[in-house]
């Protein structure tokens, strides 16, 4: 069935390094894609989005780039912080569809 | 501005009661979701509300989940007879509906534990 997965379930980054979190999604027909960083104990804030019509979008420290010939979605972090350690999402709207679908997740900690 | 507010933030119940949850949106915002999140996992969508249109219900698990929204405000979901494998955080979000993308904005969610 459809799905967004993600290579790695965790990710340690030493801090000042750049971080790269990938996701794979599997419906062509998706055409947006966010993703949120979920602290503990709190909901899902939205950090940076993409249209299908685009290849990478940038914002403060954040990369987003999408691959649609490999289905491929990534986010990369500049000079990793230690505030950054959370749970990053990424999920794909599909097509039609209103509700978002998400992976599993990614765990990044970043070490001192 | 106030963000997504949910209430309550915490609840503990024992299997078979009824639990009500409340979430009010960003104000402005038409369309407000509902998704389940177990331990350690992604989140599960539940249901989708847009301005007066009928909603998306397509993602409640059983007939033991229902949800209510009024106009383009608060909505509640209520689970019934509950289960130990509805302990899970309930968040609520919600969006604008502009466009082809729609940014969606989470509250805190409700921690749901079934004893």
């Amino acid at each position: 069935g459809e799905s967004v997965g993600l290579h790695l379930p965790t990710l340690s980054v030493q801090e000042g390094d750049n971080s790269i979190i990938n996701c794979a999604y599997s419906n062509s027909a998706s055409d947006y894609f966010i993703w949120y960083k979920q602290e503990s104990g709190k909901g899902p804030q939205f950090i940076i989005d993409i249209r299908s019509n685009m290849d990478k979008r940038q914002g403060q420290r954040v990369t987003v780039l999408l691959n649609k010939t490999v289905k491929h979605l990534s986010l990369q972090i500049a000079a990793t912080q230690p505030g950054d350690s959370a749970v990053y999402f990424c999920a794909e709207n599909l097509g039609s569809a209103r509700q978002l679908t998400f992976g599993s997740g990614t765990q990044l900690t970043v070490l001192p | 501005g106030a963000g997504v507010s949910q209430s309550p933030s915490n609840k503990v119940t024992e299997k078979g009661k009824d639990v009500e949850l409340r979430c009010d949106p960003i104000s402005g915002h038409t369309a407000l979701y509902w998704y389940r999140q177990r331990l350690g996992q992604g989140l599960e969508f539940l249901i989708y509300f847009q301005g007066n249109s009928a909603p998306d219900k397509s993602g409640l698990p059983s007939d033991r989940f229902s949800a209510e929204r009024t106009g383009e405000s608060v909505s509640t979901l209520t689970i019934q007879r509950t289960q130990q494998e509805d302990s899970a955080v309930y968040l609520c979000a919600s969006s604008l509906r502009r466009g082809g993308t729609d940014t969606q904005y989470f509250g805190p969610g409700t921690r749901l534990t079934v004893l």
